[in-house]
């Protein structure tokens, strides 16, 4: 079956700090991968995505990476902010399909 | 910025009774979601809804679930009669079109079923 799941369920860091959040997914067909960022009470908020023909792209101080060899996704966040503070899902996009797939989520803690 | 909007933000209603989540998706995008997600858990597809027909729906989207979109603007999600286990935050997400992958989600109606 198709799955995707974090490795870590909480991850604390110190403001300023650079932050790495890993998701492995199962799907070999899977095509197109995104992180959401969801603040407490709120709808999942886009914050990057990437197709599987790439390995790594660069937003505004978040970069995700595609490793499709073992099947992982990581988001790293520069200069971690206590905005950054909520909860991190990767997604994953079968190539025949239009749903996306929801790992557990990453609490992201930001220590001033 | 377009938004995907969501009303309303709070159902409470008993079991058995019925309700209807209305999302209203950035205006010109063409493809529709709806997605729960339980208390605690990860955010789960139900339906996606493509040119007035649904295009694929998830287990979990049986007989008591159907969606409508009524206008040109409004997208719906009716559930006929209510289960405990149905209560849920339930975000609309839509997309614009087949070459643009990214969902956007609305802030989503959180459902308590009582």
């Amino acid at each position: 079956g198709e799955s995707v799941g974090l490795h870590l369920p909480t991850l604390s860091v110190q403001e300023g700090d650079n932050s790495i959040i890993n998701c492995a997914y199962s799907n070999s067909a899977s095509d197109y991968f995104i992180w959401y960022k969801q603040e407490s009470g709120k709808g999942p908020q886009f914050i990057i995505d990437i197709r599987s023909n790439m390995d790594k792209r660069q937003g505004q101080r978040v970069t995700v990476l595609l490793n499709k060899t073992v099947k992982h996704l990581s988001l790293q966040i520069a200069a971690t902010q206590p905005g950054d503070s909520a909860v991190y899902f990767c997604a994953e996009k079968d190539g025949a399909t239009n749903k996306l797939i929801f790992g557990t989520g990453t609490l992201l803690a930001v220590q001033p | 910025e377009p938004e995907v909007t969501q009303t309303p933000s709070h159902q409470v209603t008993q079991m058995g009774q019925e309700v209807i989540l209305r999302c209203v998706p950035i205006s010109n995008h063409l493809y529709f979601y709806w997605y729960r997600q339980i208390l605690g858990q990860k955010v789960e597809f139900l339906v996606s809804f493509y040119n007035n027909e649904i295009s694929e729906k998830s287990e979990i989207f049986d007989d008591q679930f159907s969606v409508e979109r009524p206008d040109g603007s409004n997208f719906t999600l009716k559930i006929r009669s209510t289960k405990l286990e149905d209560s849920a935050m339930y975000f609309c997400a839509s997309r614009r079109q087949s070459s643009q992958e990214t969902q956007y989600f609305g802030p989503g109606t959180r459902l308590l079923v009582l």
